[in-house]
């Protein structure tokens, strides 16, 4: 069982749809993470969200849109995707934020299996 | 940029000790060398992190030289469950700082 919490955990959705996807968190954590991740690929990097405020936009398409209402959870509402967009998006939490204050490891969760048709 | 280069995959049977050895030539002063499982559809576990000599843990245990240019993740006597994708991940003193992920390695462990 993972401490970070996705739904839905399968998402199919056409590219006119409008949908989001749901993180959650009750470590504590106060950075939090979204990655895209195809099929035999590395995990990438799209936002990280510390202290509720957005840190880094890895250059991500507008059609990605995060959220972070409090500090426990994580949105991403997603509108007009393409068929490329289709991959598991992770979440992601840490103490701090990884890398940049106290290279904390980061907590996953299993993901959202995105489909788009 | 620190980049990490990890062989693509392994091979291993059951009950051996698997080394995967990390190459990351410009990591920084203050970078830490993490190393993560993923199973197939599931998000990456933290394994073990590291700064400098050794570190051991309940799963592995991390060896990195004293001129930190790369790591060996050891995992002794693997088993079929150990079958996943690491990998070896350094601190990114880039703009944003953070860390990205390099190919990883794809153990096989077989009976």
């Amino acid at each position: 069982d993972t401490e970070v919490t996705q739904t839905p955990k399968h998402l199919v959705m056409g590219m006119t749809n409008k949908k989001s996807l749901k993180c959650e968190q009750h470590m504590g954590h106060r950075a939090m993470y979204w990655y895209k991740q195809k099929a035999k690929k590395p995990p990438e990097l799209m936002f990280v969200y510390s202290y509720e405020k957005l840190s880094i936009n890895e250059s991500v398409p507008s059609r990605f849109s995060p959220e972070c209402p409090n500090s426990s959870l994580l949105n991403l509402h997603l509108h007009a995707l393409q068929p490329e967009d289709s991959a598991l998006y992770l979440c992601a939490s840490s103490q701090g934020e990884a890398g940049r204050y106290s290279n904390q490891p980061q907590h996953f969760g299993d993901g959202t299996r995105l489909s788009i048709l | 940029l620190a980049k990490t280069t990890q062989p693509i995959s392994m091979d291993s049977y059951e009950g051996q000790e698997v080394n995967i050895t990390c190459s990351h030539n410009n990591i920084a002063t203050n970078d830490y060398i993490t190393w993560y499982q993923q199973f197939p559809s599931q998000g990456p576990r933290f394994i073990i992190q590291g700064y400098k000599t050794k570190v051991t843990n309940e799963v592995a245990s991390l060896f990195i030289p004293a001129d930190r240019k790369s790591s060996t993740l050891s995992l002794p006597r693997v088993s079929l469950s150990d079958t996943a994708v690491y990998y070896c991940l350094v601190g990114n003193n880039n703009a944003g700082n953070m860390l990205t992920f390099g190919g990883g390695t794809r153990l096989m462990v077989k009976p």
